[in-house]
């Protein structure tokens, strides 16, 4: 079974608008960290935003949130006033505890993100 | 602050040949962890090294070795090269390693295998 899976190979939203990219996991750890990063054609990974399994509030970080709902096991990104610049790749990732014997990232298949004027 | 470095950025080699791609953390940071990410797919995880001790492997075959120094930087070697080795290779970071620590990215090394 995949551990991460974004089901939205592209998505287009309009410049200023919001927008949702999904996200759902699965683990057996208690403890564990989501991320989102974003990846732009020149390839470097940006890291946006963290939620730790423990965390009760959503994570927040300037333009982006995390829409972490534990029970139903998703982690969705929003991106609230959409620019130009935020044209590109998504992907999600997590990083399981010590269970695991390893804390390695698992990533999803990403979400090309494409901002239109 | 210098985020993590790469070297080289690019890189053309044969099949059958070797090749070394190199990686210095972000100051401070004591992990060091190798993903490859071939065209159109999310990364993969390689290797993760820790205080100079191989923390965690991935699914990837023995000609892949790794190792870390005591200045924390990190090589990624690869023997025997094949076509499908030809991906992204990118390097990341972090404090300590753990479940809840953030990594960040190098920009990667592009290796195409002729």
């Amino acid at each position: 079974a995949q551990k991460i899976t974004q089901t939205q190979p592209g998505m287009f939203v309009q410049e200023k608008e919001a927008v949702t990219l999904d996200c759902t996991y699965d683990t057996s750890d208690q403890s564990y960290g989501l991320f989102w990063y974003k990846q732009p054609s020149s390839g470097e990974m940006i890291f946006l935003i963290y939620q730790g399994s423990y965390d009760e509030q959503n994570a927040t970080e300037g333009r982006y949130s995390l829409n972490f709902q534990k029970a139903r096991k998703s982690a969705n990104l929003v991106i609230s006033a959409s620019q130009l610049g935020d044209s590109a790749m998504y992907f999600c990732a997590m990083r399981e505890g010590p269970g695991t014997g390893r804390r390695a990232l698992t990533f999803g298949s990403g979400t090309r993100l494409q901002v239109q004027p | 602050d210098a985020g993590v470095t790469q070297s080289p950025t690019h890189l053309i080699k044969t099949r059958g040949q070797h090749v070394t791609l190199r990686c210095s953390p972000i100051s401070g940071h004591k992990s060091v962890s190798w993903y490859q990410q071939v065209l159109g797919q999310g990364p993969q995880f390689i290797f993760q090294y820790y205080e100079k001790e191989e923390r965690g492997r991935g699914n990837f075959p023995d000609r892949f070795s790794a190792r870390q120094f005591p200045n924390y930087s990190s090589e990624l070697n690869v023997n025997a090269l094949l076509l499908g080795d030809s991906a992204l290779y990118l390097c990341a970071s972090s404090s300590r390693g753990t479940e809840r620590d953030t990594q960040y990215f190098g920009p990667g090394t592009r290796l195409t295998v002729l």
